[in-house]
């Protein structure tokens, strides 16, 4: 079954380390995003990549580092310069970066801030 | 900037009865505008899509309407029942990202 896959579901870190988010999808997509989460709140965009080897920061780009070297992979980096890191972490894929588009959602990950 | 209300933030509602869900956005200049469900520590799955040129979708028993002029849209759920309870967020298209709104959190009792 086509889908997009996130790991690890839940992840712990320690205050100062990097941890990195995997997202996989066999979709054939070419765009892919990143959204946070936080309790009541709605999605806000971390960074997106219309191809390969090429990305833009969204909303809140600061402290996340990313990349794209493969069509089905697009992985997040939630680094030590992340002042409130702890969230539910969000990838979607999408046929295109262009025009109107329908957005197919991972199950997405925890991460909390020990 | 392109800023997306719901309205309300929680509803509860006995099993059976009709519903609607408020949506509005600041920048009527849209491509199309979506409508998901999210349960507890789940990922988002599509209820509706409906292009800026539409006025509405309907899906089993979900309406979703389009107001592009007013910056509203509403989805209406008929006949509720307890498995409907999730969260459900509208989301606009302005360019190459969605702008999400907060959600309604839905509970519907037996």
């Amino acid at each position: 079954d086509g889908g997009i896959t996130q790991s690890p579901k839940y992840l712990f870190r320690k205050e100062g380390q990097n941890v990195t988010l995997s997202c996989e999808q066999n979709l054939n997509h070419d765009a892919m995003y990143w959204y946070r989460q936080d309790p009541g709140q709605g999605l806000r965009l971390i960074y997106y990549s219309q191809i390969v080897n090429d990305f833009q920061k969204g909303d809140i780009a600061e402290g996340y580092s990313v990349s794209r070297e493969k069509k089905e992979s697009f992985p997040l980096t939630v680094t030590s310069a992340q002042k409130n890191p702890t969230a539910f972490y969000l990838c979607a894929s999408s046929m295109s970066g262009q025009g109107p588009n329908v957005l197919t959602f991972g199950a997405g990950s925890r991460l909390t801030v020990l | 900037k392109q800023e997306v209300t719901q309205i309300p933030a929680a509803l509860s509602v006995p099993e059976g009865e009709n519903l609607v869900l408020n949506c509005s956005f600041t920048d009527s200049a849209i491509y199309n505008l979506q409508w998901f469900r999210q349960d507890p520590g789940k990922g988002l799955t599509s209820l509706l899509l409906i292009q800026s040129s539409q006025r509405e979708q309907t899906s089993g028993r979900l309406n979703a309407s389009l107001d592009k002029s007013s910056g509203r849209s509403t989805l209406y759920i008929a006949a509720s029942q307890p498995g409907d309870s999730a969260t459900y967020l509208c989301a606009v298209n302005s360019s190459y990202k969605l702008i999400f709104g907060s959600g309604t959190r839905l509970l519907v009792r037996p």
